[in-house]
Order: C-alpha cells, then structure tokens, then sequence
C-alpha cells in the first residue's frame, strides 16, 4: 500500500535559518505530491503541490522537487521566519485508483525562534 | 468563496455515547472526505464520497462509526456507540471532481471529539 515517511520534529531553528523537511514514499502507483501546513488553531492548508517526476512545487518562499528515483519530496526554504512555525504534513494521492484520498505522514513540527 | 464548514467544534461524551458531526463541503465540490486526526499522526481516511455515493469505506470501523451524503452536499459523520479510543480531531474535507492529478482538497477547521 502507500505510505509517507517524514522527519520527526520538533525542528527547532532561529530567524532566517535555512529549513529541510525530509519526505519519502511508497506507492503503488505515480502518485500527486503534496505540502500541507497547519497554523496554531487553523485547519489544514495545501502548501504546495507537485504532480509528476521533477516538477517543482513552490509557494510563500517554500519549494519542493518531486524526486521519482529517490522517492522523495524534501520541502525547504532558505529563510525562515517566526510565522512560519506551524505542523507541516507530507501527503501523496493515487489518482490511478481513482480514490484520490490523501495519505499523510505524522507530520513534522516547526518552531521558529527570533 | 465560503469554505468547508464543520460543527461542532468540541464535542466531549462518556464511552459508549454516541455522537454526530456535521461537515457542508465548498459550494459545487462533488468529493467529500472525512478524515480521523489521532494527536501526534497525520489524518485517516474514514470514507470518501463522490456525489451521494462511496467511493472508499475500507478503513471506516463499521461496527461503530456510519456517515452519510443525501443529495450529495452535507454529510453526517456518527460513531454508536463511542470508545475512549475514538478521541481525535475529525476532519472533513473537499474536492472538485475529475479535476484531474493534484486536485487540491480544501479542509474545513475540524470537530474535536474527546471520549471521557
């Protein structure tokens, strides 16, 4: 079945700090990729999103390259700030199946501190 | 655009209560999902609908949890009667259909349910 595997937080980093989040999967099929961020006390907003091998998803300073042969979707972002300290999920859908539900990793928290 | 509306926000029951969340999707979003949030994991698919139909229950725990879409808009998520490891965020969220690879589902703010 598929799975997403993502570091485990909490990441801890200073104002402007240069950020990894490191994503893997496994599926079945060619699946979507996906970021997903959730701010304290808000729901889950897509992030980012990147479709087939090489594409590159980016949003809010934040990138992510789908990596088909390391089957990997690292999300980074070179200065980080105190907004950005949020839970931040990993997920991939299998539009082949038809379902398209989103799996999601455990989810990695981000603490920025000034 | 209105978003994705869930209520209540928290719900606290005893075990073997019984309890109902409601979700309205984004206006015209023919796919539905409810998701189960346990603290510390990511969400679980519960069961997906398209339109009024399901698509994928294969994870719901029959036995206890039930959920419905008539006329294919709100849905009814509800769980008879409850276990104290039921206790988690529900997330509903939305989609358009057939929109293609990458669809973007959009989440409401969630229900947290704790079983006492």
């Amino acid at each position: 079945g598929n799975s997403v595997t993502q570091m485990e937080g909490p990441v801890t980093l200073s104002e402007e700090a240069f950020l990894t989040i490191n994503c893997t999967y496994t599926a079945t099929g060619y699946p979507s990729l996906f970021w997903y961020v959730q701010y304290p006390g808000e729901g889950l907003q897509l992030l980012l999103k990147a479709t087939k091998a090489d594409d590159k998803g980016s949003n809010k300073g934040f990138e992510a390259t789908y990596r088909k042969e390391t089957t990997s979707f690292h999300l980074e972002k070179g200065s980080v700030q105190v907004s950005d300290s949020a839970v931040y999920f990993c997920a991939l859908s299998d539009f082949g199946t038809g379902r398209r539900a989103l799996t999601f990793g455990s989810g990695t928290r981000l603490q920025v501190q000034p | 655009e209105a978003g994705v509306a869930q209520s209540p926000r928290y719900k606290i029951i005893e075990k073997r209560q019984s309890v109902a969340f409601w979700c309205n999707p984004i206006s015209g979003h023919a796919t539905l999902y409810w998701y189960q949030q346990i603290l510390g994991q990511g969400p679980k698919l519960l069961i997906q609908f398209q339109n009024n139909g399901v698509v994928d229950d294969s994870q719901l725990p029959k036995d206890r949890f039930s959920a419905e879409r008539l006329k294919g808009v709100d849905s009814t998520l509800k769980i008879q009667p409850a276990k104290l490891e039921d206790s988690a965020v529900y997330l509903c969220a939305s989609s358009l259909e057939a929109s293609g690879r990458g669809e973007t589902q959009y989440f409401g703010p969630g229900t947290r349910l704790l079983v006492l």
